[in-house]
């Protein structure tokens, strides 16, 4: 099963607007992180937020975490035709194995 | 070179085929991770690997089974492939620190 669910499925803006992305998940994390996947392509990781942060930012990226609701957000701003792609939260729940969990992406398109 | 790689990037085969996907990599993590990505979903981990004499069974291991030759190399087996494991297959490599994992291109397998 998926842990993380990410909200919307889908997202269309226009180039310069902010793109908000949300994930939720169901149990305890270690850390979540955010990849992105250009189409049929492989995954490359953004940014990582561990459990005992509330924000972090990279360049145009800033993650937001919120344990107590289980829920994360990616807002990317000033958004490029180029960051067109799908989005994944992935959680770490900790222990040796180092697994992560995806949920099922959202889908963002700027338009020039 | 690229630090992952993934052979081959696409195969096409028939039903009842057995197909070996095979990954290798140059960044000398000890553990590494096979995982399958459908249509408009997440990844999902098949099967991972803490070093050459430890292997783990993933979130959905039935139909498929792994060797880890080396450590820089994880091959995944369909022994007898069947349709709906069509997907897109990413090999994904971490360190024992817990650094984030890193993936490979993916693998696009079509069973007919």
């Amino acid at each position: 099963s998926q842990q993380g669910e990410e909200d919307p499925q889908a997202l269309s803006i226009q180039e310069g607007e902010n793109a908000t992305m949300n994930c939720s998940y169901k149990t305890s994390i270690n850390n979540l992180q955010w990849y992105r996947q250009n189409s049929g392509r492989g995954l490359v990781h953004l940014i990582l937020i561990r459990s005992n942060e509330r924000e972090k930012h990279s360049g145009r990226l800033r993650v937001t975490l919120d344990t107590s609701k289980k829920s994360s957000s990616l807002l990317i701003t000033a958004s490029r035709a180029a960051d067109t792609a799908s989005y994944f939260c992935a959680t770490d729940a900790g222990g040796s194995a180092r697994q992560l969990t995806f949920g099922s992406g959202t889908q963002l398109t700027v338009l020039p | 070179d690229a630090d992952v790689t993934q052979t081959p990037r696409n195969r096409i085969t028939k039903t009842g085929k057995r197909i070996m996907l095979e990954c290798s990599q140059t960044k000398g993590h000890d553990r590494m991770y096979w995982y399958r990505q459908d249509p408009g979903l997440g990844l999902r981990l098949i099967y991972y690997s803490f070093d050459v004499k430890d292997i783990n069974k993933g979130e959905i291991s039935d139909g498929y089974s792994v060797s880890r030759q080396a450590q820089a190399k994880f091959s995944l087996s369909l022994e007898s492939a069947i349709p709906n494991q069509t997907a897109l297959y990413f090999c994904a490599t971490s360190d024992t620190g817990g650094a984030s994992p890193f993936f490979g291109p993916g693998t696009r397998l079509t069973v007919l």
